[in-house]
């Protein structure tokens, strides 16, 4: 099975107007943490938030927040405000850290556009 | 400060040559990781290395990929016998351990291209 499933390959908003990027997981790890990276056509992985699956309370970063839904296991991405320069591929990622493995799993990643 | 780099930022090789592609982590971080983005597969673990044990290589598709860390520091991934399909974005990133909490957040240099002709 996917450890973490993005299932909107592409997704549009407009301008100013805020966005949800989908994203679930799949874990046994009763300890893991889940991020989020921005991939714009540069090509670098820019590091955008972070959640434990401890924390009580939802991480946010500026115009972007994390909706964690612990129990329905998703952490969906919002950006707020949208602006031109977040037009780029976004991924979810989790590190589970009771396996002992370091690496991160990675979605298929969204495509994000925003539309003037 | 700065980030991870990489070098080169693209390779153009030939079927059956070997290529290294380098990376150099941020200054202080102690964990280094290799992935590799391709259109088919996404983005891949290939090797991680903390401080001087010895790497996880559970990520490596087959024998012809290795990598090693000098001096805690700079890393090179070398493919022997390049194929067609390794042709991919090979990303390096690092991070400052492994806790696995925020303050282990994973950096990611800009990538080399490599294209196996």
């Amino acid at each position: 099975a996917q450890k973490i499933t993005q299932t909107q390959p592409g997704m549009f908003v407009q301008e100013k107007e805020a966005v949800t990027l989908d994203c679930t997981y799949d874990t046994s790890d009763p300890s893991y943490g889940l991020f989020w990276y921005k991939q714009p056509s540069s090509g670098e992985m820019i590091f955008l938030i972070y959640q434990g699956s401890y924390d009580q309370q939802n991480a946010t970063e500026g115009r972007y927040s994390l909706n964690f839904q612990k129990a329905r296991k998703s952490a969906n991405l919002v950006i707020s405000a949208s602006q031109l320069g977040d037009s780029a591929m976004y991924f979810c990622a989790m590190r589970e850290k009771q396996t002992g493995a370091n690496n991160l799993f990675f979605g298929t990643g969204t495509r994000l556009t925003v539309i003037p | 400060g700065a980030g991870v780099s990489q070098s080169p930022s693209n390779k153009v090789t030939e079927k059956g040559k070997d290529v290294e592609l380098r990376c150099d982590p941020i200054s202080g971080h102690t964990a280094l990781y290799w992935y590799r983005q391709s259109l088919g597969q996404g983005l891949e673990f290939l090797i991680y290395f903390q401080g001087n044990s010895a790497p996880d290589k559970s990520g490596l598709p087959s024998d012809r990929f290795s990598a090693e860390r000098t001096g805690g520091s700079v890393s090179t991934l070398t493919i022997q016998r390049t194929q067609q399909e390794d042709s991919a974005v090979y990303l390096c990133a690092s991070s400052p351990g492994t806790s696995g909490g925020r303050g282990d957040t994973q950096y990611f240099g800009p990538g080399t291209r490599l294209t196996v002709l």
